[in-house]
């Protein structure tokens, strides 16, 4: 059982550049979202899918897109980086219902981006 | 969300056990209290969580105040693996929450020898 995976484990891009960052989950999970967490700091919601076919922003969402491809994958993408998305980005998803007594967040491993 | 306010690091001793407070003054009554923690820069993992009853599970206790206003999370015979940042969370499940934790900055615990 995987969990959450995510692609890649480290990229190194240069300003201006694109990329999207992979996630998969197999848990069939209906929640999905992107953290990032920057150095000595707490994890930031940048974008968060309630379910298959909802996006929404979170806390630090400029900069990017997502798009929840089917159930299983939500993808993060950088249409230009900069500098300031230097950062270590997490994937993480849940069995998120109206009505739960709580939510526990499986994280994936994480992908570490440079931008020079 | 409630806020939480935790040390910012504490050390023990292998073996002893590790209690990690959490203050949350403002705790409402359908809030969660849930423990994360982050091994090296690895993702997050869940430890444990609970409403307003002590809770154990093979990781961890949690010991929440009869007012609620604060909880110590307990690792009864650390080890030098539990070595770590530690997230308390306040959350209201359910609802229009969507699952969306917030983070702070945690308490470095580390386990000496």
């Amino acid at each position: 059982n995987a969990g959450v995976t995510q692609t890649p484990k480290f990229q190194v891009l240069k300003t201006g550049q694109s990329m999207t960052l992979q996630c998969a989950q197999d848990m069939n999970h209906n929640s999905m979202y992107w953290y990032r967490q920057d150095p000595g700091m707490g994890l930031r919601l940048i974008y968060y899918s309630a379910s298959e076919g909802t996006t929404d922003k979170g806390e630090v969402p400029n900069g990017y897109n997502v798009s929840r491809l089917n159930k299983r994958e939500f993808s993060l993408r950088l249409e230009s980086a900069a500098p300031s998305q230097t950062s270590v980005y997490f994937c993480a998803s849940t069995q998120f219902t109206l009505h739960s007594g709580a939510n526990v967040l499986t994280f994936g491993a994480g992908s570490r981006l440079t931008v020079l | 969300d409630a806020k939480t306010t935790q040390p910012t690091s504490m050390d023990c001793a292998e073996g002893r056990a590790a209690n990690l407070p959490c203050n949350h003054s403002t705790i409402s009554g359908n809030e969660y209290v849930y423990w994360y923690r982050q091994i090296h820069s690895q993702g997050p993992q869940y430890i444990i969580h609970g409403l307003k009853n002590n809770e154990t599970n093979e990781m961890a206790s949690l010991i929440i105040t009869e007012d609620r206003k604060s909880s110590t999370l307990i690792l009864p015979h650390a080890t030098l693996r539990d070595t770590a940042v530690y997230y308390c969370i306040v959350f209201r499940a359910g609802g229009t929450s969507y699952g969306k934790l917030t983070f702070g900055q945690g308490t470095i615990l580390t386990v000496h020898p």
